[in-house]
């Protein structure tokens, strides 16, 4: 069972360029997450998506989009990608509100 | 006051101590308190996870949870250099599909 996997696992991207950060799971859990993470300011979550179909912003949403047209994939979009969002980002789902949350192993991204 | 509270460390303890990592909350609604350890350039893996208050034992981790307090403790007996990462607290509440709430994490080294 993979569980959650992300793509890729580093990218380089030059500023201004469109990217989407890939996430799946094979775990069938409702609800779905995207976070950034950097030094000293800890997880801070970007979007998530309760279930397939719907969506909503959290902390940092502002520069990416999200969407869920089913239950198992949820891509993380950089329209026009800047330096401030070089981070480590991961995916992670969780199986309604009583449920543990599970992270991918992350995507490192260096915006030039 | 931030929602959750995490001393960032770095804690630097003995092979063998027993470690201590704590979190302190604002919100009176959490009832579900996870811990996650994170290894260096890995994704956050869930260590345990409790419902409302009491504790939970798990191998050499118990989890402890003071909702009157608004405190939360993982304890780790027995510290091996392989405990040897960063731990994070996380909670949310009973209503809805509310995301996770995270601490910023507490940075450990076991040392040989």
């Amino acid at each position: 069972i993979a569980g959650i996997t992300q793509a890729p696992t580093s990218q380089i991207l030059a500023a201004g360029r469109r990217m989407t950060l890939r996430c799946t799971q094979d775990m069938r859990h409702n609800a779905m997450y995207w976070y950034r993470q950097d030094l000293g300011l800890g997880l801070r979550l970007i979007h998530y998506s309760n279930t397939a179909g719907t969506t909503g912003k959290g902390e940092v949403p502002d520069g990416y989009s999200v969407s869920r047209a089913n239950t198992d994939d949820f891509p993380l979009t950089l329209a026009s990608a800047v330096p401030s969002q070089t981070s480590v980002y991961f995916c992670a789902n969780r199986q309604g509100a009583k449920g543990e949350q599970y992270f991918g192993p992350g995507t490192r991204l260096t915006v030039t | 006051q931030k929602e959750v509270e995490q001393d960032p460390g770095p804690l630097s303890v003995p092979e063998g101590a027993i470690v201590s990592l704590n979190c302190t909350y604002s919100n009176s609604a959490f009832q579900y308190f996870m811990w996650y350890r994170q290894y260096s350039r890995k994704g956050p893996e869930l260590l345990m996870y409790t419902y409302s208050s009491g504790n939970k034992e798990d191998g050499r981790f118990t989890a402890q949870v003071d909702k009157s307090s608004k405190y939360i403790s993982l304890f780790i007996r027995d510290s091996q250099p392989s405990d040897s990462a960063t731990y994070l607290c996380a909670m949310s509440g009973f209503s809805g599909n509310t995301p996770l709430v995270f601490g910023k994490g507490t940075r450990l080294s076991v040392i040989a």
